[in-house]
């Protein structure tokens, strides 16, 4: 059974860093891509980050391309976030995903862990 | 970046009624469009992925077409089970993004 456990929330002030854990297991981890997506209170759906299998390739969206930084550490099957200069627009509910290939949908979710950005 | 204009932002449906919720794409996506069921409190989960593909053990009262650049999820015979929010998502290129998503209701 595929599984994603996200760790690491919690509340954080502005400019502050915070980084995230996912932990995965009941598939070959570093056969998969790998994303994170958020989720604002009350909001839709936000794509936050990829990371090819190997590590090598990283993609962002403009909202926290240069402050946020996907990594994954293949032989202990974990993927992180680490987010500095965190804004109080950054918090959100954050979902770890399976990601089916490079342009590809998200077929297994985490159960989320919440970060919340405020002084 | 692809904007996915998503309509209705909620309806509110009859047990055993048929519903279909719209994404437009801003631009071609092809057929890479997924769409996502989301209870309260629970994470997303996959229901369609490349328009029209039905995901393993997700109910065949659900389906998904593409109409142009028109992407639609219908859900036949409505159930207490499919009530949640609904979002469509497009992953043609990057960056990813999602339509604003459509909370369904049942009466």
């Amino acid at each position: 059974e595929v599984q994603l456990v996200e760790s690491g929330g919690g509340l954080v002030q502005p400019g502050r860093s915070l980084k995230l854990s996912c932990a995965a297991s009941g598939f070959t981890f570093s056969n998969y891509y790998m994303a994170w997506v958020r989720q604002a209170p009350k909001k839709g759906l936000e794509w936050v980050a990829t990371i090819s299998t190997s590590g090598s390739r990283t993609y962002y969206p403009d909202s926290v391309k240069g402050r946020f930084t996907i990594s994954r550490d293949n032989a202990k099957s974990s993927l992180y976030l680490q987010m500095n200069s965190l804004k109080s627009e950054d918090t959100a509910t954050y979902y770890c995903a399976r990601q089916w290939g490079r342009q590809g949908y998200f077929d297994y979710w985490g159960q989320g862990v919440m970060v919340t950005v405020s002084s | 970046d692809i904007q996915m204009t998503q309509s209705p932002s909620s309806m509110s449906a009859s047990l055993g009624d048929t519903v279909t919720i719209t994404c437009l794409a801003s631009q071609d996506i092809g057929n890479y469009l997924s769409w996502y069921q989301q209870k309260p409190g629970k994470s997303p989960k996959l229901m369609i992925y490349g328009a029209t593909n039905l995901e393993d053990g997700v109910p065949s009262r659900f389906s998904g077409s593409r109409s142009g650049s028109d992407y639609s999820l219908t859900i036949n015979s409505l159930g207490y089970d499919d009530e949640g929010i609904y979002h469509c998502h497009q992953y043609y290129e990057y960056p990813n993004t999602f339509g604003a998503g459509t909370k369904l209701e049942l009466k």
